[in-house]
């Protein structure tokens, strides 16, 4: 167990929805990331929140969105979804308060999102 | 951006047989960290090592940051074992982890 939890572990639903996916980092963990797994695509960075601000961009589509909450939890938002939005969505997390390596990051179980 | 090689691509074995994985990168790093992907889609934590040698238990791993290229070593492979392999990088510049492709392995009983 890696500390960092997901919800929901599954998730199905039509194209053109909207989903929300949850993410709480391991206690203490300030910086949040999220991951998109695909069978084309490999895994991929989407986005980094640090401390409540977002920290860097990666491919991620202006259809999708996050953020950081003041208890540190994420959420990551996906709208307009499309079929080729099905994947495996991994949140991690890292940099703790203190101690430990500083970069390790640490990923939750994730997200399977299938899109009909 | 970084580029990062994963060999070989498959590899399967016979239960209690060793194993090399190699995963080379294409820029500096000041992180590399080793993932097994289980069958049920987890990402677990084998390495954190941006250079130099560790083990644990039946695996181990050694990384020379200088020549780009780390390596991951199972030995008395298990069943468990089968997955994914995953090694990741991140460059000095930046945050983000840049995933190799992987390297599946199938242990054999």
């Amino acid at each position: 167990d890696s500390g960092v939890t997901q919800t929901p572990k599954h998730l199905i639903t039509a194209t053109g929805q909207r989903v929300t996916l949850r993410c709480s980092p391991r206690s203490g963990d300030l910086s949040v990331y999220w991951y998109q797994q695909s069978l084309d695509q490999g895994l991929q960075f989407l986005i980094q929140y640090y401390n409540g601000e977002e920290r860097a961009k990666g491919n991620i589509l202006e259809r999708f969105s996050a953020q950081q909450f003041p208890d540190l939890h994420s959420e990551l938002n996906l709208s307009s979804l499309e079929l080729g939005d099905s994947a495996l969505y991994f949140c991690a997390s890292s940099v703790p308060l203190a101690g430990g390596p500083p970069d390790t990051q640490y990923f939750g179980p994730g997200t399977r999102l299938t899109v009909l | 951006g970084i580029q990062v090689e994963q060999s070989p691509p498959d590899l399967i074995l016979q239960e209690g047989a060793n194993s090399t994985l190699r995963c080379n990168f294409s820029d500096s790093v000041n992180n590399l960290q080793w993932f097994h992907q289980n069958p049920w889609g987890q990402l677990i934590n084998l390495f954190y090592i941006p250079s130099g040698t560790k083990q644990n238990g039946r695996l181990s791993a050694t990384t020379v940051a200088t020549e780009r290229y780390s390596l991951l070593y199972i030995s008395s492979s298990q069943t468990t074992d089968s997955g994914v392999y995953f090694c990741a990088v991140k460059e000095t510049s930046g945050s983000r982890l840049t995933f190799g492709e992987g390297t599946q392995l199938t242990v054999n009983p």
